[in-house]
């Protein structure tokens, strides 16, 4: 059974900070990776996906890289910013593209 | 293009009455999934929907959660009876199964407070 954690939970940091918010899974037959920003009260945002065959994605100050034979994914933030303040999560499928699984969460808050 | 809706926002209902939620995917995903957040956690998926079949519904409980996607577009999700653990966030997301297959869109959640 596939499962997810998020180190660290919370995560407090002065503006223009970087950062380096982690994904682990327990199975590493994913189809891909997903990292997703969530605000208080509102749904979820995509914010990048990584296929199974990609090493790392980018979009503006966020990078996320994959190394799935150790089951690990990692979401870096560059020159953090109050704005970036929210819950971030990663979920996985399996192979087949079904059985989502989210990790917790990681709770950022960026101080100006 | 517009996103995925959800309604009702939000719903307070007490313990034992039934409750049913509503989505529309974003035009043109075949899938379609179900979330349950409980606060300060991740969501964890009820059933995943390609076109009207279900693919995935392995931790819908059956006995009082159901849910239906007729002509592969608007879904319902249904609690009956309800029971005051059910009280959470109900997400719908959709995907498509182009290039970046399964990338998920959520729409806005329905929060249920169950009394």
């Amino acid at each position: 059974k596939q499962e997810v954690t998020q180190i660290p939970a919370a995560l407090s940091v002065p503006e223009g900070e970087n950062l380096v918010l982690n994904c682990s899974f327990t199975d590493s037959a994913i189809y891909n990776l997903q990292w997703f920003r969530q605000d208080p009260g509102k749904g979820l945002t995509s914010l990048l996906l990584i296929q199974s065959s990609q090493r790392e994605q980018t979009s503006g100050r966020l990078n996320a890289s994959l190394d799935k034979s150790s089951g690990r994914s990692t979401l870096y933030i560059a020159a953090s910013q109050p704005g970036d303040s929210a819950t971030y999560l990663c979920a996985v499928p399996n192979n087949y593209g079904q059985n989502f699984v989210f990790g917790p969460g990681t709770r950022l808050s960026v101080l100006p | 293009e517009a996103g995925v809706a959800q309604s009702p926002r939000y719903k307070i209902i007490e313990k034992r009455q039934s409750v049913a939620f509503w989505c529309n995917p974003i035009s043109g995903h075949a899938t379609l999934y179900w979330y349950q957040q409980i606060l300060g956690q991740g969501p964890k998926l009820l059933i995943q929907f390609q076109n009207n079949g279900v693919v995935d519904d392995s931790q819908l409980p059956k006995d009082r959660f159901s849910a239906e996607r007729l002509k592969g577009v608007d879904s319902t999700l249904k609690i009956q009876p309800a029971k005051l653990e059910d009280s959470a966030v109900y997400l719908c997301a959709s995907s498509s199964r182009g290039r970046d297959s399964y990338e998920q869109y959520f729409g806005p959640g329905t929060r249920l407070t169950v009394t």
